[in-house]
């Protein structure tokens, strides 16, 4: 079946520009991931999904990053004013629901460039 | 807090050798433990996990680790390398709590040579 997708691949914006990322989970998964990998890093948690609401926003820097899930499935990160330092590999990941043990399916990421 | 250390950016390794790469974890309830892997400009693709049960978990490739409470680690070997295992690796540890959001280390790339 399909895996978790993301569009667009690459985005390439300019600095104070807004930006939106897409994710669309595997069909049937009602837990959604966002995490960010900067250069030579691990993944960073952002925020968290459990159908339509965000369950988990902790990980959001500051203000300037939003997400939403309006229908519990297809997922948008949007970064207002965008700063060089925004630029990373922006990670989505879906799950079933459970208890934690069950496997993050990661897609291959959108890769953000702020000149 | 939980976190996870990965010793060693870098690790070079000749096909067929054994490959060992670290990770230590701190965790104040029993942790969950994974291990993935990400290939150039691929997502990351999990290798296998700990959750409960078995200490000695197998995942796929050949790839193995076990799960040493004493020494907060979760270690991945294969006993023969493969250039097609040049990758990068990830240890993460979950957050338990609120959701299941992973805690990941900052990752070792595994050089094979021939």
């Amino acid at each position: 079946g399909a895996g978790v997708s993301q569009t667009p691949s690459n985005k390439v914006t300019e600095k104070g520009k807004y930006v939106e990322l897409r994710c669309d989970p595997i069909s049937g998964h009602t837990a959604l991931y966002w995490y960010r990998q900067s250069l030579g890093q691990g993944p960073e948690f952002l925020i968290y999904f459990q159908g339509t609401g965000a369950a988990d926003d902790s990980g959001l820097p500051n203000d300037r990053f939003f997400a939403v899930r309006p229908e519990g499935s297809v997922s948008t990160l949007k970064i207002q004013r965008t700063e060089r330092g925004d630029s990373a590999v922006y990670l989505c990941a879906s799950s079933e629901p459970g208890d934690g043990s069950y496997e993050q399916y990661f897609g291959p990421g959108t890769r953000l460039t702020v000149t | 807090a939980q976190s996870v250390t990965q010793l060693g950016s870098h690790v070079s390794v000749s096909e067929g050798a054994l490959v060992l790469l670290r990770c230590n974890y701190s965790s104040s309830v029993p942790p969950y433990l994974f291990w993935y892997v990400q290939y150039p400009n691929q997502g990351l693709q999990l290798l296998l996990k700990y959750t409960t049960g078995a200490t000695l978990v197998k995942g796929i490739n050949g790839f193995e680790a076990e799960f040493k409470k004493s020494e907060t680690s979760f270690h991945l070997t294969k006993p023969s390398a493969h250039m097609s295992d040049a990758a990068e690796y990830f240890c993460a540890v979950r957050l338990g709590g609120n959701g299941n959001k992973l805690v990941f280390g900052a990752g070792t790339i595994l050089r094979v040579k021939s």
